[in-house]
């Protein structure tokens, strides 16, 4: 079916660790996103990418790697894992209109011990 | 810059009773308005939009929204709340024309509904 998938939907890790966090669709959206959740903060954007090979930074970039080699997949890798990136990521993709909605995937719940 | 306020951290109606959950926003021209819900251990689900035009969208699963431009608001409504509508409801804005596809979104309205 069509969609977006992330993986895994729960990782423990230890601070200090690289962890990535993948994220796949199938609707071949142009642009995708990552977001974090986090309670008294809502959504924030970590970084978005407009198409392969083109990535940027959001609100919150530091401590967080992405790339875009195919259009389907936009990983997100925390190099070195610290106790302030615990939080419930997601991913989501939208098509280049800018009248259409972000899809999201179902998230990743990422714990650093 | 955007912005989006959800008054509201907390909204309690009792079933068969309407609901509204408040939304207002800020951008230097026109906005795009979405909401969308979402339920534990989910990801966010679209529940509906405003582009242009009639001031009154509707969505999914009995869903409705009213733009109104001059109170930069966009309320959600339903006429009768299910307690499975119980959850947490996002309003975003996107300013037209503005860069990229980036949201802002609001930090969210958590519904119950009583049976």
């Amino acid at each position: 079916d069509a969609g977006i998938t992330q993986s895994p939907r729960y990782k423990i890790t230890e601070t200090g660790r690289q962890v990535t966090l993948m994220c796949h669709q199938t609707w071949s959206h142009s642009y995708m996103f990552w977001y974090r959740q986090d309670l008294g903060h809502g959504l924030r954007l970590i970084y978005y990418s407009a198409a392969a090979d083109i990535t940027d930074k959001g609100e919150v970039p530091d401590g967080y790697v992405v790339s875009r080699s195919k259009t389907e997949n936009f990983p997100l890798t925390l190099e070195s894992a610290t106790r302030s990136q615990t939080s419930v990521y997601f991913c989501a993709s939208s098509d280049t209109l800018s009248n259409q909605p972000q899809h999201f995937g179902d998230g990743t719940r990422l714990s650093i011990l | 810059a955007q912005s989006v306020a959800q008054p509201e951290d907390q909204v309690n109606v009792a079933e068969g009773n309407p609901l509204t959950v408040k939304c207002t926003y800020s951008v230097s021209g026109n906005p795009y308005l979405f909401w969308y819900v979402q339920y534990p251990n989910r990801g966010l689900q679209f529940l509906l939009k405003y582009i242009t035009g009639d001031n009154l969208v509707k969505g999914s699963y009995g869903f409705e929204a009213e733009f109104n431009k001059s109170q930069t608001s966009f309320h959600l409504k339903k006429p009768s709340a299910l307690v499975s509508d119980s959850a947490l409801y996002f309003c975003a804005v996107r300013e037209q024309g503005g860069y990229g596809q980036n949201f802002v979104f609001g930090p969210g309205t958590r519904l119950s509904v009583l049976p």
